[in-house]
């Protein structure tokens, strides 16, 4: 089955660490996207990709930062984690605008 | 700025009972809806968009332009109902979607 699938799946790290979450995808999707779900807060957009070249951030990008290696890969990396970046971190891919979204089980990330 | 507001962090009804899941948009153009459901122990994945104007596991939604609504509506709740629902919105055209702060809902037997 084509899937979306997110590493690591929880991590725990310290402040000032630089950290990455990775997603790959089998779906043949050209756009890809790094959610964040915090409690009470819903899911807000860090930063989407509608191909290799081109990269937009989203409502909260600050402190991250993002690669997309290849149609299939697209990372996000925190340079310096801090506390208020602990939260769940979802990628999603999707094939039209603002369209169905395929999502991927999600990174659970700490930061003490 | 779009917003999605769901204003029932949590729901919960009585299997066989009706339920229904509030949401409201603030976009007044052309959006496009959806309802997104996260079951326990899966990821998130679609239920319903606006557009497709389809009943999925027995689940509706109307678009109240009106109102700037898209309430979730089920006649008879099952237990496997339960989950975490998210409502959002996208601007058509637009490359986002913007969704609500999600609602539990529980399903007591």
């Amino acid at each position: 089955d084509a899937d979306v699938t997110q590493t690591p799946r929880n991590r725990i790290t310290k402040t000032g660490k630089r950290i990455m979450l990775e997603c790959s995808q089998t779906k043949g999707h050209d756009r890809m996207y790094w959610y964040r779900q915090d409690p009470g807060l819903g899911l807000r957009l860090i930063y989407y990709s509608f191909d290799v070249k081109d990269i937009n951030k989203g409502e909260i990008s600050d402190g991250y930062s993002v690669s997309r290696q290849a149609q299939a890969k697209f990372s996000l990396s925190l340079e310096s984690a801090i506390p208020n970046q602990t939260a769940l971190y979802f990628c999603a891919t999707s094939v039209g605008i603002a369209g169905e979204l395929f999502f991927g089980e999600g990174s659970r990330l700490t930061v003490l | 700025a779009q917003r999605v507001t769901q204003p029932e962090k949590l729901l919960s009804v009585f299997k066989g009972a009706p339920v229904e899941l509030k949401c409201n948009y603030s976009y007044s153009g052309s959006p496009e809806l959806f309802w997104y459901v996260q079951y326990s122990r899966q990821r998130l994945q679609l239920l319903l968009r606006h557009i497709s104007r389809e009943s999925i596991k027995g689940f509706t939604a109307d678009l109240n332009k009106g109102e700037t609504s898209f309430h979730l509506k089920k006649p008879f709740a099952q237990e496997e109902d339960s989950a975490m629902y998210y409502c959002a919105s996208g601007q058509t055209g637009a490359n986002n979607l913007f969704f609500g702060t999600g609602t539990r809902l529980t399903v007591i037997p």
